[in-house]
């Protein structure tokens, strides 16, 4: 149980594009779920809480016109990255708390490799 | 004051050894208590979790909690080098969780 997919795993885009992550939690319903970036022998950084029909929260300095938060629904969030450059390129982790309640566990979903060029 | 602060390392033990991973956390509320394990170029994993002072064991894992000390740490027995990853402590407060920064853990065989 707690399984959390996203989709997709890795992305090569051009500069100025923009990326849809989806983040989808498969056994379980997650009316809140986490973004986080991670930059290479970084430590995972958290960019911002995504909640079910609701708008996201985003950490300091994390620009959310360029990083759209949608939880359209208990089970999916998606994160797009909007006109992406090289500095954008980084691992992008999704989480989401489950297990049993009043001890939830964050499950974390494989990651989706980005690359701009 | 970081919610939860590990030793960065690099920690290296030879194999077969026991590994000591230590974690602090400062909200004496704290009610769960977890470690993930991440190998490079990969998500975190779910290895043990705890919610009670003293230890649990699972496998060659064994997690320690001192409330009173807020402290928990993680002991890996007969270490191997499939175990070389950075290993991450979490809490949960209630409310939020955090993660530490992370201790990278190097077995050589």
């Amino acid at each position: 149980g707690a399984v959390v997919s996203q989709h997709p795993s890795r992305v090569i885009c051009k500069s100025g594009t923009s990326v849809k992550i989806e983040c989808r939690s498969l056994d379980f319903q997650a009316t809140t779920m986490f973004w986080y970036r991670q930059f290479p022998k970084q430590s995972l950084m958290l960019m911002a809480t995504s909640n079910e029909g609701s708008k996201a929260t985003y950490e300091q300095g994390v620009e959310k016109d360029k990083f759209l938060i949608n939880h359209a629904s208990l089970t999916l969030s998606t994160l797009t990255v909007t006109s992406a450059h090289p500095e954008d390129s980084s691992f992008y982790i999704c989480s989401a708390p489950g297990g049993t309640s009043g001890a939830p566990a964050q499950y974390f979903g494989p990651g989706t490799r980005l690359t701009v060029l | 004051q970081k919610e939860v602060e590990q030793n960065s390392g690099p920690l290296s033990v030879p194999e077969g050894a026991i590994a000591s991973l230590n974690c602090t956390y400062s909200d004496r509320g704290s009610q769960s208590f977890f470690w993930y394990r991440q190998y490079s170029g990969k998500s975190p994993e779910l290895i043990m979790f705890i919610y009670s002072n003293g230890d649990k064991e699972d496998g060659r894992f064994t997690a320690q909690l001192n409330k009173a000390s807020q402290y928990v740490s993680l002991l890996i027995r007969d270490s191997q080098p499939s175990d070389s990853a950075t290993y991450l402590c979490a809490v949960y407060t209630g409310n939020q969780f955090y993660f530490g920064t992370g201790t990278s853990l190097t077995v050589i065989p």
